[in-house]
């Protein structure tokens, strides 16, 4: 079964710092990506996604991620983070099996900005 | 993206007694729908998959006689917890996939058990 680990658990930033979070993977086969947020008291958003093609990812407020196959990871950065990011973030991945199919989630890292 | 809802989004019942969460796919028809336990400050953990019309499909270490899941229509999927006790006290989430791929999730129901 696949797994997926984010190693930090608990970051904290001030405005206007780089943000870079890890996610590495473990399933050998081919894999859809996700990073959702989730705010204070709000539930999960999809922040961005990685299905095929370019291993940069845009997503939304400015986030944007890296696929690195050979490396299984999957980091969420970005460049200035607000006080406004501070949120729970998630990592997650499906296999591409084409059909509905399981998410499973890294335990998720708590980001605080401070101002 | 899709919308989800769920109600109620807060619940309070008493050790011993049955509640029941409905998860509603209000922008398009939802054959598969999840359901997922988070506790606090932790991650989300798959319980089961809904499936319209059929069987639900249990993850291990899930009681499927405890968490009953109906879902007999493509907007709706429900999710009775049975015979609650207070370790039974938790966020319950649903979500539906659209594209087979991404999930959207809703609000999330609070259950507390006395």
């Amino acid at each position: 079964a696949q797994s997926v680990s984010q190693h930090n658990h608990h970051v904290i930033l001030s405005e206007a710092a780089s943000l870079e979070l890890g996610c590495n993977y473990s399933y050998g086969g081919t894999v859809n990506l996700f990073w959702y947020v989730q705010y204070p008291g709000q539930h999960l958003q999809l922040l961005l996604k990685y299905f095929s093609g370019d291993p940069l990812v845009k997503g939304i407020k400015g986030f944007e991620a890296e696929f690195i196959k050979s490396k299984f990871s999957f980091n969420l950065r970005k460049p200035s983070v607000q006080w406004s990011d501070t949120a729970e973030y998630f990592c997650a991945v499906t296999i591409n099996t084409g059909t509905a199919s399981k998410l499973t989630f890294g335990t998720g890292t708590r980001l605080q900005v401070t101002l | 993206g899709a919308v989800v809802s769920q109600h109620p989004s807060w619940v309070i019942c008493k050790s011993g007694t049955s509640v029941k969460i409905e998860c509603r796919s209000l922008d398009f028809q939802a054959t598969t729908m999840f359901w997922y336990r988070q506790f606090p400050k932790q991650s989300l953990m798959l319980m089961a998959t809904s499936n319209e019309g059929s069987k639900a499909t249990y993850e291990q270490g899930v009681e499927k006689d405890k968490f009953l899941i109906n879902h007999a229509s493509l907007t709706l999927s429900t999710l009775t917890v049975t015979s609650a006790h207070p370790e039974d006290s938790s966020f319950y989430i649903c979500s539906v996939t659209p594209n087979k791929g991404e999930q959207y999730f809703g609000p999330g129901t609070r259950l507390t058990v006395t």
